[in-house]
């Protein structure tokens, strides 16, 4: 069965520095790969996809992700944080269900805080 | 233009009790999903309907939770005799089909508490 790990329940950066954010996944056929963000007391949002066309995928809020078949990763980058980007972020496989649809399998997400 | 609604958002009810949580999808989506959010579990797959075709259920972790989905549009969860253990966050998602790599378009929650 595919799943996902996120590494680390709270990143910590200063506003401006690189945001890291990290996702390995297990899967036995090609994934469909997910970051979502989710604000406080509200619901999720998705970031940016990955659909097996380009490995480098550009989300929004300046967001982007690498699919590296290799390292089985899909880590959430953004050069320069923002105040705003504080939120917490789920990593998400695409998996099959028992007739045949697709449920999102999530990581345990990750807080990013950003600190002035 | 409108998105995924919930109602309610926030729903207090007692130990035994039953509840009944609603969805909105987005016009069209004929893909809908209930996820739970509660902090020792984590976003949890609970259910999901794809037009008129029967539910996958295999997520709804008791026989105290139910579903239906009217006219292949708003959906309405249900819990019976409810416990505190179900107190967590129900999102409800939607999406235009079912294939793996639909994006699914989440609404607000409704937050449940169980006293």
């Amino acid at each position: 069965a595919q799943s996902v790990t996120q590494l680390g329940s709270h990143v910590s950066v200063s506003e401006g520095a690189l945001v890291l954010l990290r996702c390995n996944y297990s899967s036995s056929v090609p994934p469909y790969l997910f970051w979502y963000v989710q604000y406080p007391n509200q619901g999720l949002q998705l970031l940016l996809k990955y659909t097996s066309a380009a490995t480098l995928v550009k989300g929004i809020n300046g967001f982007e992700a690498e699919f590296k078949k290799s390292e089985t990763s899909f880590h959430l980058t953004k050069p320069s944080a923002h105040m705003s980007d504080a939120a917490e972020y789920f990593c998400a496989v695409s998996t099959p269900g028992n007739t045949g649809f697709q449920k999102l399998v999530f990581g345990t997400g990750t807080r990013l805080l950003v600190s002035p | 233009g409108a998105g995924v609604s919930q109602s309610p958002s926030n729903k207090v009810t007692e130990k035994g009790k039953d509840v009944e949580l609603r969805c909105d999808p987005i016009s069209g989506h004929t893909a809908l999903y209930w996820y739970r959010q509660s902090l020792g579990q984590g976003l949890e797959f609970l259910i999901y309907f794809q037009g008129n075709s029967a539910p996958d259920k295999s997520g709804l972790p008791s026989d105290r939770f139910s579903a239906e989905r009217t006219g292949g549009s708003v959906s309405t969860l249900t819990i019976q005799r409810t416990q505190q253990e179900d107190s967590a966050v129900y999102l409800c998602a939607s999406s235009p089909d079912r294939g793996g790599a639909e994006t699914q378009y989440f609404g607000p929650g409704t937050r449940l508490l169980v006293l």
